[in-house]
Order: C-alpha cells, then structure tokens, then sequence
C-alpha cells in the first residue's frame, strides 16, 4: 500500500499570507496526485488533479506541483473561505488518502 | 446540479449489519464509476470500495473484503454498500464519491451517513 504522510499537521497563517502545504508519497505515484479541501461537517471538494491541475471552478491562487514522492499545495493568499483541511490523494497503485493538513486562522 | 444524497446510516451493535445506499440525481448515473468513502472520527479519508458503470468490476479495500458488498442500480440512479460483521473500527462517516470521466479522481460527494458501531 502506498501511504501518503502530510506536513505540517497544522498551519497557523493570517489571511493574506502564503500557505505551502507538503505531502509525500511512500513510492513514486508520478503525477497522479490530487488534493481535497474539507470543512467541518462538510464532504471534501477536488481542488486539484494529476498534481497541478485546478478542478472546474477552483480559484486561481490554487496551485500544485510535483511528481514522484514529493508534492506541494500552495494558496498564494489565503482568503476567509480558505481556512479547513487539505488532504492529499493518490491513484498510482489503489487510492489511499494522506492523513490531511489543517490550515487554521492565527 | 450534481447531488448525491446518502442514507441509511445509525447505530448497530458490533456483528451487526447495515445497507447504506447512495441516490443520484443531477447527471447520467450509469455513465460514472462510484466509490464509498469513510471518515472515521478525527482521522482522515479512507477508500472503502469501488464499482464501475456496469458492475462488471469491483474493489474492496483490505479492511472490509469479505464483509462488504458495494452494488447499484442503474434504472433507479442508485449506489449501494451493505455491510455486514460491522466492528468497532467501522464507525466513521460514509459518503459516496463519483469518479470523473476526464478527472479520474473523486469529483462530487454526498453529505455523508454517520454509522456507529457499538455495544
């Protein structure tokens, strides 16, 4: 199985700010990677595909890159709405989940 | 608008069987594979079983072959997980996700059901 580990656990950023979320692969999944945004008491939403593809309607300070192991979720400015957790999604070999990444208001 | 809606969900006891179902509305059901999801409390996502538009291939993930059965109906728009031999580690929100037909990744999810399993 591949296991996906996410870092931070928490992020603690001020509206406005960049937020660079990690997530690495156990073996290479190239590029088939995509992360979630959840809130709370609500299903998770495709934010991003394939690594660095925006899922329809996602807004443009979305970004992702990598491939192989190592991959990043960047927000370039977090706004209000942006603030939940960001889990992250392999296809490679099955689907398994990262254990996800909490973007909180400091 | 794309809606899945779950139900079926509650309280059993460890041993105890359940049928969640799944129904969809908003798009052409039997052109999409569709998957269950689950969330146990505090944790994160967890794949649980996937079938494809005509039933003709199905995968379970490891922690419930042989206790659970995913199925659908495609004249009623439908998607099915009944789960039998339910244990304490069972408890978790389940939700039902479609996977795109460009995107092959989980481009739309219900609201979820909430089981628990517990004496």
């Amino acid at each position: 199985e591949i296991v996906l580990t996410q870092s931070p656990a928490t992020l603690s950023l001020s509206p406005g700010e960049r937020a660079t979320l990690s997530c690495r692969a156990s073996q290479s999944v190239h590029t088939y990677l995509a992360w979630y945004q959840q809130k709370p008491g609500q299903a998770p939403r495709l934010l991003i595909y394939d690594a660095s593809n925006r899922a329809t309607g996602i807004p443009a300070r979305f970004s992702g890159s990598g491939s192989g192991t190592d991959f990043t979720l960047t927000i370039s400015s977090l706004e209000p709405e942006d603030f939940a957790v960001y889990s992250c999604q392999q296809r490679s070999i099955g689907f398994t989940f990262g254990p996800g990444t909490k973007v909180d208001i400091k | 608008e794309v809606q899945l809606v779950e139900s079926g969900g509650g309280l059993v006891q460890p041993g105890g069987s359940l049928r969640l179902s799944c129904a969809a509305s908003g798009f052409t059901f039997s052109s999409y594979n569709m998957n269950w999801v689950r969330q146990a409390p505090g944790k994160g996502l967890e794949w649980v079983s996937y079938i494809s538009t005509t039933s003709s291939i199905i995968y379970y993930a490891d922690s419930v072959k042989g206790r659970f059965t995913i199925s659908r109906d495609n004249a009623k728009n439908s998607l099915y997980l009944q789960m039998n031999s339910l244990r304490d580690e069972d408890t978790a929100v389940y939700y039902c996700a479609r996977r795109g037909l460009d995107v092959y990744y989980f481009d739309s999810w219900g609201q979820g059901t909430q089981v628990t399993v517990s004496s």
